[in-house]
């Protein structure tokens, strides 16, 4: 898991509330990202910033909403429009740039009830 | 389209045993590919990358092998052991953008003693 943190671990929410999964790492790396992963598919990009102040849409952003006033911080928050929250979370870091490696968190599974 | 496709898309084997992982994908222009372990509940963690240039790596007892011209590559496993149990992910990164990576749906491998 490296130096990156993700919590909480576990979260249950009601449909039709939003909700903040937070991700925090101490890599000092410019580069963050988040991922949707769901049983038999691969991980699906849902935001990624390159830089503080700076983000940009993934191939799955409807219904989710980031913010990096931080270096270390990309909080993730799935608000009521996505329409199937119900998946397991993992946030990455890389240092930045293309072909670097992203280090990943240990996750936060999200149950909408 | 950018694809990466894994089989099995499970495997059960005795402790101490033999296995390998296939990985094809039509991604281009292809920069690295990765091999990850994730654990059930967990982070991935990178477990080998290598470049169009390298056709073997290895990290213990995981060699992974690539085979550029017919976008190929194995992730062969020796000596299995009961951590080994896991899922394994086969990512592939394309050479432009932000770092965009394309991720297999794994393969999710039992070791049974």
């Amino acid at each position: 898991d490296g130096g990156i943190t993700q919590s909480p671990k576990y979260l249950f929410r009601k449909e039709g509330q939003n909700v903040t999964l937070s991700c925090e790492q101490n890599l000092n790396h410019d580069a963050m990202y988040w991922y949707r992963q769901d049983p038999g598919q691969g991980l699906r990009l849902i935001y990624y910033s390159q830089i503080v102040n700076d983000f940009q849409k993934g191939d799955i952003a409807e219904g989710y909403s980031v913010s990096r006033e931080k270096k270390e911080s990309f909080p993730l928050t799935v608000t009521s429009a996505q329409k199937n929250p119900t998946a397991f979370y993992l946030c990455a870091s890389s240092i930045g740039g293309s072909r670097t490696e992203q280090f990943f968190g240990p996750g936060t599974r999200l149950t909408v009830l | 389209k950018n694809q990466v496709e894994q089989s099995p898309q499970s495997l059960i084997i005795l402790e101490g045993k033999n296995c390998t992982l296939q990985c094809n994908y039509t991604v281009s222009p292809f920069s690295n590919l990765r091999w990850y372990k994730q654990d059930t509940g967990r982070g991935p963690v990178s477990l080998t990358i290598m470049t169009f240039s390298e056709n073997t790596k290895s990290n213990g007892r995981y060699t992974a092998t690539l085979d550029a011209d017919t976008k190929q590559s194995s992730l062969h496993i020796t000596a299995s052991q009961l951590s080994d149990s896991a899922s394994y992910i086969c990512v592939v990164s394309g050479s432009g953008g932000y770092n965009k990576l394309i991720f297999g749906a794994g393969t999710r491998l039992a070791v049974h003693p």
